[in-house]
């Protein structure tokens, strides 16, 4: 059973730029879900996909925004970078819609904006 | 608004030294309370569900307990491998995919 892999693991952008990270779910698991995590803070709700359309947001601008494939892999996307942007970004999936919440976390990308 | 507060912020312990970990929560209502343990440099590591008041769960040195109105981790003989960021989330009822709510963790060292 294959867990959760995140990619890449780091990545420095420059303020204004597009970025996009790439996450592949666990075995048998059709949600994924991304969260940021700043610094010193928990992890924040961003988004959640299942069977490949969005089906719960967080409190972060149209900016941010994902797709979910056949194979239940994902993306998130960050469009025009801020520096406030820098943050580990974590991916997790489940395999039940957002009901249980038993989430399988990936290592994250830790994105640096400068 | 949704709001979980863990404390303390960090703790040091001693090898053997029992203590418990606190998440008070606000929310409009409860689903479930999770506890995850994040490793530096990693991800989030699930520990327990507790769904209803008075329910207890245990693996190993770790004890987690729920009330109406918050959440301990309680944790005995601790080891040095026990050293870690704990975090307490929450998932509210109402049907809808909203995620969890993380605290911001309680950061524990525990020293040989």
């Amino acid at each position: 059973e294959t867990g959760v892999t995140q990619s890449p693991t780091h990545l420095i952008k420059t303020r204004g730029q597009q970025v996009t990270l790439r996450c592949s779910s666990q075995s048998g698991h059709n949600t994924v879900s991304w969260y940021q995590q700043a610094l010193g803070q928990g992890p924040q709700f961003i988004f959640q996909y299942y069977r490949e359309e969005e089906n719960g947001r967080g409190n972060f601008p149209p900016r941010f925004s994902g797709l979910q494939f056949p194979n239940y892999s994902s993306e998130l996307n960050v469009n025009a970078l801020e520096l406030d942007d820098s943050a580990l970004y974590l991916c997790a999936s489940s395999s039940n819609r957002g009901i249980d919440e038993k989430l399988f976390f990936g290592s994250g990308t830790q994105l640096s904006v400068l | 608004e949704d709001q979980v507060t863990q404390s303390p912020e960090a703790l040091r312990l001693q090898e053997g030294e029992s203590s418990s970990l606190n998440c008070s929560y606000t929310v409009s209502g409860l689903r479930g309370l999770f506890w995850y343990r994040q490793d530096p440099g990693k991800g989030p590591e699930f520990l327990f569900t507790l769904y209803s008041a008075g329910e207890e769960k245990e693996k190993e040195r770790l004890k987690a307990t729920l009330t109406k109105k918050e959440s301990f981790l309680h944790i005995t003989a601790p080891k040095p491998e026990d050293s870690a960021t704990y975090l307490c989330a929450v998932q509210v009822s109402g049907g809808g995919a909203d995620g969890l709510t993380f605290g911001k963790g309680t950061h524990l060292i525990i020293q040989p």
